[in-house]
């Protein structure tokens, strides 16, 4: 079946560190790979997307890029900010009609960032 | 800004006792989707629709039904709560041109069950 492995925390660093999230995948065809945050009390918010092999997806800071040889998807971010402290999800899409226009996503656990000033 | 609400934002209840909870768009989308939120276990699907009276069960469906008689309401209905049930719901639309594979969520409704 589809999966989602994200590495768990929590994960705490200091103001300007490198963040690394890491997320590894197993799926069937080709799918769709997201990191979505999650700010403490609200809904989960898109933070970036790649839908095909070395697309990188990139905001606000944060990167990864879709490595179809390692199925892998990480997160990055040069210099982490108080600001960034968040629940981080990894999510794979994959299409569950025939017609390959509704999508199914799987969550992996989630990763709760903590920067401190 | 998908234009997504859910009601009520929490709610606390006792076994046994029916609960609905709602989620409304304002911009005409196709496809909706309801997860439950637990810790350890990310978001699971609980069910999802893909038009007006089109829903479909995902992976976690077992106590909960779901009504859509407008493209802009999707109903999450437990029809008789259990402790089990307690949980963050989030209520998720799928957004694309063709292949509608990004989603965007709802605030969440916290649900505790007595």
């Amino acid at each position: 079946g589809n999966s989602v492995t994200q590495m768990e925390g929590p994960v705490t660093l200091s103001e300007e560190a490198f963040l690394t999230i890491n997320c590894t995948y197993t799926a069937t065809g080709y799918p769709s790979l997201f990191w979505y945050v999650q700010y403490p009390g609200e809904g989960l918010q898109l933070l970036l997307k790649a839908t095909k092999a070395d697309d990188k997806g990139s905001n606000k800071g944060f990167e990864a890029t879709y490595r179809k040889e390692t199925t892998s998807f990480h997160l990055e971010k040069g210099s982490v900010q108080v600001s960034d402290s968040a629940v981080y999800f990894c999510a794979l899409a994959i299409p569950f009609n025939s017609g390959g226009s509704n999508y199914k996503l799987t969550f992996g656990k989630g990763t709760l960032l903590t920067v401190n000033p | 800004d998908a234009g997504i609400t859910q009601s009520p934002r929490h709610k606390v209840t006792e076994t046994g006792t029916p609960v609905t909870l709602r989620c409304h768009q304002t911009e005409n989308h196709r496809y909706m989707y309801w997860y439950r939120q637990d810790p350890g276990h990310g978001l699971r699907l609980i069910h999802y629709s893909y038009g007006v009276k089109d829903t479909d069960k995902g992976e976690v469906s077992d106590g909960y039904s779901v009504s859509r008689s407008k493209t802009e309401d999707f109903l999450l209905t437990l029809e008789s709560a259990t402790s089990s049930q307690t949980s963050v719901y989030f209520c998720a639309i799928g957004i694309g041109v063709l292949k509608f594979n990004e989603q965007f969520f709802g605030p969440g409704t916290r649900l505790t069950v007595l």
